[in-house]
Formats: C-alpha cells, structure tokens, sequence
C-alpha cells in the first residue's frame, strides 16, 4: 500500500504553462514534505519542502501548496521551460521514524 | 565542494552472488541513507548510518546491509542476489541525523542477470 499518493504519472505541458502535480497521504506523523527533480542518469534533488504549519511556499517558479485538513499537497511549476522536463517525486517523513516515504514520481515533458 | 559520489556506477551480477556497493558523503556530512529505487515501487528506503552505527531500517530481506566507516563514507552489501534486486541505488547525506535535506549521488545501476 502506497503510502504517499501521487498523480498523475506523466504530465505535457507547453512552454510557458502551469505544471501541477498532487500527492495525497494517510500518516498524520507525517512532518515534513518536500519535493525533489530527478533528471535521467542522475539522483534526486531537493527543489522545495514545506511544514505541516504552512499552507503555502514559493521559491522562483516552483509553489508548494499544502492542505493539512485533505491531507493533500501539490507543486505548481509556473511559466514551465523544456528545461524543467525531469521525474518529480513528492516525499513525506514521518515523525515518528524519521523514514522518508515517497510517491512514485511524475514524468513532466515541457513542449517547446 | 564536491558532491556525493557512488562507486561503481554500474555493475552486471549475475543470481548468487554478492555485491558491495560504495558512498562517500558531501564533506562534513555524516549521516548516510540508502535507497532503492526501481519503476514499479519507486524509491525505498534501506537504511541511515550515523556515527558508524545504523541509525534506522526499512522493510528489506537481511541480505541488504551496510556499515560506515569513521571518515562517514558508507559501503552497503546485498548477498545471494536476486533478479529482483536490479534497481539503482542511492546514496544521500545530510549533516546530521536531524537534517532533514539529503544530498545525493547519482547512483549505482545494478543489474542481476
């Protein structure tokens, strides 16, 4: 059972669009949520990460939105560039354990 | 400063064998974490080692372990390979064990034939 949800699984968008991406979690020790870019042939990289005690945060182009009551958040990628064509993956780490779960990953394509 | 290095970065075993698998952390990190990742089941958390001693394991069989040396630089080791072992590894650092931003390397492809 996947404990960190994602969707969708791939994702186009044209050059210049908004590149929204979902996850859902059941873990309520879940206190830290933060979202890496994966490029081919390389590791994941820290984009973005967001507290429980924060619905919103925004650095340049990329905006963590965080619904603590849905048990949802999302990445928004505004004005998308081919360069941001990577596999994002969302993360949540439980309290408790400190174990870093992961969603699945979404395959973003920006069109040029 | 450079980045977090993994050695091999790919390696053709084939089912029975044993492998070991090499890390060296970002300098100053000292907490390190092993991850599998494969498409069906994405990344999944094996184990973190700070301070020479294994701090925290996921769900894996043990034939995955590890161990870390003084200087922070981490080895893991999957004895009896299985087919399904193929995945890539990753090795992330942090500075400590409360840091809660991993740095990682770019990975071991492993492929069990």
């Amino acid at each position: 059972q996947q404990q960190v949800k994602q969707s969708p699984q791939s994702l186009i968008v044209q050059k210049g669009g908004i590149s929204i991406i979902n996850c859902a979690y059941e873990n309520t020790a879940f206190d830290y949520f933060p979202w890496y870019q994966q490029f081919p042939g390389k590791g994941p990289a820290l984009l973005i990460a967001i507290r429980p005690d924060v619905s919103e945060k925004k650095e340049g182009r990329f905006t963590i939105s965080f619904n603590k009551s849905a048990k949802q958040f999302s990445l928004h990628i505004m004005d998308s560039q081919p360069g941001d064509s990577a596999t994002y993956f969302c993360a949540a780490k439980d309290g408790n354990n400190r174990k870093l779960i992961w969603g699945l990953g979404t395959s973003l394509a920006v069109n040029p | 400063k450079a980045g977090v290095t993994q050695t091999p970065r790919y390696l053709i075993k084939t089912r029975g064998q044993q492998v070991t698998l090499s890390c060296s952390p970002i300098s100053g990190h000292r907490s390190v974490s092993w991850y599998q990742q494969t498409p069906g089941q994405g990344l999944q958390f094996l184990f973190e080692y700070f301070s020479e001693t294994q701090r925290n394991k996921g769900n894996f069989p043990g034939r995955f372990s590890g161990r870390q040396f003084s200087n922070s630089r981490s080895e893991m080791n999957v004895s009896t390979l299985e087919l399904g072992d193929s995945a890539l590894y990753l090795c992330a650092s942090s500075l400590g064990l409360a840091d809660n931003e991993q740095f990682f390397g770019p990975g071991t492809r492993l492929t069990v034939l």
